[in-house]
């Protein structure tokens, strides 16, 4: 069955770089895009980015000078890179499969920007 | 980017009561629209996709429409279960974007 799981360090020094790996199963990275969303505590949802089925990647604008996000095919693992990371990055990052929506999602990896 | 205007933003409801979430988008979007229930601590579930399909395994109460720009979610009957905070999303144009929620509690 199709699972998404994040992982990568729960806190993050202000100005340092955020790390996140998601790790996919049940499906191929090479047929479906896979997204990452984030939520600061107690808000909604926005999304931060993607990597595509072909392995090009969309960013949101106003993350993109400091983000990127890659893939490791043979492993079905997604990375996703943020740098000078400030407080208000603190939030729960979420992977999710693109199938022309968001189908399935990881659990979600709760980030705290702090020193 | 294309804006979604959800809602209300929070709505108390009783059991067995009908409730309608709205989404209003900022320029056509086509169906290409989705919501999603989430829990505390839980990611989110797709409910409904292309403005109108049931998702998988989702009770038959949970229901979409479209009136032009303006999207609803309506759940016939309100049961416990669902409780929780609900989002819509449009996939219509990069970047995807969501409305801002709408909280659902028992009355």
């Amino acid at each position: 069955q199709v699972q998404l799981k994040e992982s990568g360090p729960g806190l993050v020094q202000p100005s340092q770089t955020l790390s996140l790996t998601c790790t996919v199963s049940g499906f191929s990275l090479t047929s479906n895009s896979v997204h990452w969303v984030r939520q600061p505590p107690g808000k909604g949802l926005e999304w931060v980015g993607a990597i595509w089925s072909g392995g090009s990647t969309d960013y949101n604008s106003a993350l993109k000078s400091r983000l990127s996000i890659s893939r490791d095919t043979s492993k079905s693992q997604v990375f996703l890179k943020m740098n000078s990371l400030q407080t208000e990055d603190t939030a729960i990052y979420f992977c999710t499969r693109n199938n022309y929506y968001f189908d399935y999602w990881g659990q979600g990896v709760m980030v705290t920007v702090s020193s | 980017d294309i804006q979604m205007t959800q809602s209300p933003a929070s709505l108390s409801a009783s059991l067995e009561e009908i409730v309608t979430i709205t989404c209003q988008a900022s320029q056509d979007i086509g169906n290409w629209l989705a919501w999603y229930q989430q829990k505390p601590g839980k990611s989110p579930q797709l409910l409904i996709h292309s403005a109108t399909s049931l998702a998988d395994g989702i009770p038959s109460r949970f229901s979409g429409s479209r009136s032009g720009t303006q999207y609803s979610l309506k759940i016939s009957r309100l049961q416990v279960e669902d409780t929780g905070i609900y989002y819509c999303l449009q996939r219509y144009s990069n970047p995807p974007t969501f409305g801002g929620g709408t909280k659902l509690e028992l009355k």
